[in-house]
């Protein structure tokens, strides 16, 4: 099963500033990764997948970047609404379908 | 616009058995692969089983492998899970999610509300 790694756990950005999460998979998953956003309650929503392809709807402060084994996600500006969980799953080499195991992104 | 609703879930003993439900709507629910992702209290997202378009081909999580089993009725636009054996360790929210396209090789667009399932005794 490939392994997602995500760091780090937690993070604490100032509103207006710009978050960085990295992602990093156990073996190559080309560009077959998809990032996720999470409010305490909610379902997961989808952000971004194909590493780099922003979802319907989601606003061009997040962008993503990566192949292989790499992966980032870069929210910019960062907004109340933004302060989240995020997770990276790869749908590159299923079954299982694996995600890593979330950053916890905290307001500061 | 696309909703997925899920029902079934409750407080159950040890071994004994659920049926969750997805009801989906909005969408043309026969044109895509559907799974269940599930999520412990607290914890991050597993996924747990799939089912392809047209109910031919499933695959499951090997936690769940032989105890759990996926289906669909596509002319009412459910998706079922089937879960016997349950254990203290399948506590969880259960959430749908539909693929975003027919083969597999997709993210998960568009996720239900999920539904509580507690084994306890």
């Amino acid at each position: 099963d490939i392994v997602m790694t995500q760091s780090p756990a937690s993070l604490s950005v100032s509103p207006g500033e710009t978050a960085t999460l990295s992602c990093r998979a156990s073996q190559s998953i080309s560009t077959n990764l998809a990032w996720y956003q999470q409010k305490p309650g909610q379902a997961p929503r989808l952000l971004i997948y194909g590493a780099s392809t922003r979802a319907t709807g989601i606003p061009p402060r997040f962008s993503g970047s990566g192949s292989g084994t790499e992966f980032t996600l870069t929210i910019s500006s960062l907004q109340s609404e933004d302060f989240a969980v995020y997770y990276c799953q790869q749908y590159n080499d299923w079954p299982p379908y694996t995600f890593g195991q979330g950053t916890k992104l905290e307001i500061k | 616009q696309v909703q997925l609703v899920e029902s079934g879930g409750g407080v159950v003993q040890p071994g004994r058995s659920l049926i969750l439900s997805c009801a989906a709507s909005g969408y043309t629910f026969s044109n895509y692969v559907m799974h269940w992702v599930r999520q412990a209290p607290g914890k991050g997202l597993e996924w747990v089983a799939l089912i392809s378009y047209d109910g031919s081909n499933k695959f499951y999580a090997d936690s769940v492998k032989g105890r759990f089993t996926i289906s669909r009725d596509n002319p009412k636009n459910t998706l079922f899970l089937q879960v016997n054996s349950l254990r203290p360790e399948d506590t969880a929210v259960y959430y749908c999610a539909r693929g975003s396209g027919t083969s597999g090789w997709d993210p998960f667009d568009y996720w239900g509300q999920g539904t509580l399932v507690t084994v306890s005794s």
